[in-house]
């Protein structure tokens, strides 16, 4: 079985502040790992994502993530926010099967 | 190019009544899925299809039929509405099976069961 858990369902950042959204996983193989992003009204999409190879993975509009397999964690960074930035932000996880499992979803705020 | 389009995009519904969740996606994509989405819950996986003929159940599949006759099209329906099945919609597909391949969105179903 696969879970994702992510920290804290809300997060407000000031503009120009580093933004860290936190996802933990269960998985008992090595899991191709998802960020996705919601805009109000929108469907989702991918930011980026982790398959093999390079743990250190660059997304789109500045974000990063960074696979650590003995923490079991795959953590959203980006250096500096920007208003644009303010949106629903989704952790997934698949073991290479057919059901990607999603966490409950962290709302970023982002204050002027 | 389209991409996944979904239709409705907005449903009220009375308790028993059915109705059919359209979606379609013009990629030629082997994988097709269906989401709720709650809040705090995140997204759900109600049934996915793996390529034409082929269907098979999610977290969530009670309440919900599919069916998958062509590669572009993966119908949902609701046979007798509840009001447990008020939510957001979402279907998604994927050039592939295996997991490693990002899914596209549509941009979702809200329906309302009252």
């Amino acid at each position: 079985a696969q879970s994702v858990t992510q920290l804290g369902s809300h997060v407000s950042v000031s503009e120009g502040a580093l933004v860290l959204l936190r996802c933990n996983y269960s998985s008992s193989v090595p899991p191709y790992l998802f960020w996705y992003v919601q805009y109000p009204n929108q469907g989702l999409q991918l930011l980026l994502k982790y398959t093999t190879g390079a743990t250190l993975v660059k997304g789109i509009n500045g974000f990063e993530a960074e696979f650590k397999k003995s923490e079991t964690s795959f953590h959203l960074t980006k250096p500096s926010a920007h208003m644009s930035d303010a949106a629903e932000y989704f952790c997934a996880v698949n073991n290479a099967g057919n059901m990607l499992t999603f966490g409950g979803g962290t709302r970023l705020m982002v204050k002027p | 190019n389209a991409g996944v389009t979904q239709t409705p995009k907005f449903q009220v519904l009375k308790t028993g009544q059915s109705m059919t969740l359209q979606c379609a996606q013009d990629m030629n994509h082997e994988y097709m899925s269906w989401y709720r989405q709650d809040p705090g819950m995140g997204l759900r996986l109600i049934h996915y299809s793996v390529g034409a003929g082929i269907t098979d159940q999610g977290e969530v599949p009670n309440g919900y039929n599919v069916s998958r006759s062509t590669t572009e099209d993966f119908p949902l329906r609701l046979l007798s509405a509840a009001p447990s099945q008020t939510s957001v919609y979402f279907c998604a597909s994927t050039i592939r099976t295996g997991g490693s391949s990002p899914l596209h969105f549509g941009n979702g179903t809200r329906l309302t069961v009252t």
